[in-house]
């Protein structure tokens, strides 16, 4: 069965420190990979999503940047953290069509800029 | 534009009550609705997933509506436990090859004993 991994769970970073998270998927191959933000109270915010090794679109101009070195492996990064980059980030994949097609989410990274 | 409204945006109801949330969407042409559960500091879980042929799906207490002609949907939530607080986020996709599915609010339910 397919499994996704996120870390760490939480963060509590300076301002202007940089950043990385993980995501990892297992039992799938050639997956769509996300990452998503979502501020307290408010929707999911898409950032990257990536669809091959190697290919990254960006949904929004921001501080932070992604990178798919491995096909099941998305990496969220920043090289100097803002106080508005606080919030709860997540990853999640998705096959790459069909009927069925939606996603599966990690658990979440709370990241606490301060 | 495709959107996905949600009502109400936060509801409290009673432990054993039944409720129900509403998603409204423009997306077209569809493809597929997803209401998926969040608990606080969780990642988003699938409850239910209904394509365009579909009108009624059930996942044990929940049960989801699709009426594809009004773009609505709906999810009932029976006999109502404590641990059914959580968000309930709706997700349309379009069909026609975009990854990126269209993601409602969310409404935030609280279950009160």
């Amino acid at each position: 069965s397919q499994t996704i991994h996120q870390w760490p769970a939480t963060l509590v970073q300076p301002v202007g420190s940089p950043l990385s998270l993980e995501c990892t998927v297992e039992g799938t191959s050639n997956p769509n990979l996300y990452w998503y933000r979502q501020a307290a109270g408010r929707g999911l915010q898409l950032l990257f999503y990536s669809v091959g090794i190697g290919q990254i679109s960006s949904e929004v101009p921001q501080n932070l940047s992604a990178s798919r070195p491995q096909d099941r492996q998305f990496i969220l990064s920043s090289k100097k953290l803002l106080l508005s980059d606080s919030g709860f980030y997540l990853c999640a994949w998705s096959i790459a069509a069909g009927p069925s097609y939606g996603y599966t989410f990690g658990s979440g990274t709370r990241l606490t800029v301060v | 534009k495709n959107q996905v409204e949600q009502s109400p945006q936060s509801l409290i109801i009673l432990e054993g009550k039944n409720c129900t949330l509403q998603c409204n969407y423009t997306v077209s042409p569809f493809s597929n609705l997803r209401w998926y559960k969040q608990d606080t500091g969780r990642g988003p879980v699938s409850l239910t997933i209904m394509t365009f042929s579909e009108n009624t799906k059930s996942n044990g207490r929940y049960t989801a509506t699709l009426d594809a002609d009004t773009k609505q949907s709906s999810l009932h939530i029976t006999a109502s436990q404590l641990s059914d607080s959580a968000s309930y986020i709706c997700v349309v996709r379009a069909s026609g090859g975009s990854y990126i599915p269209t993601f409602g609010r969310g409404t935030s339910l609280i279950v009160h004993p």
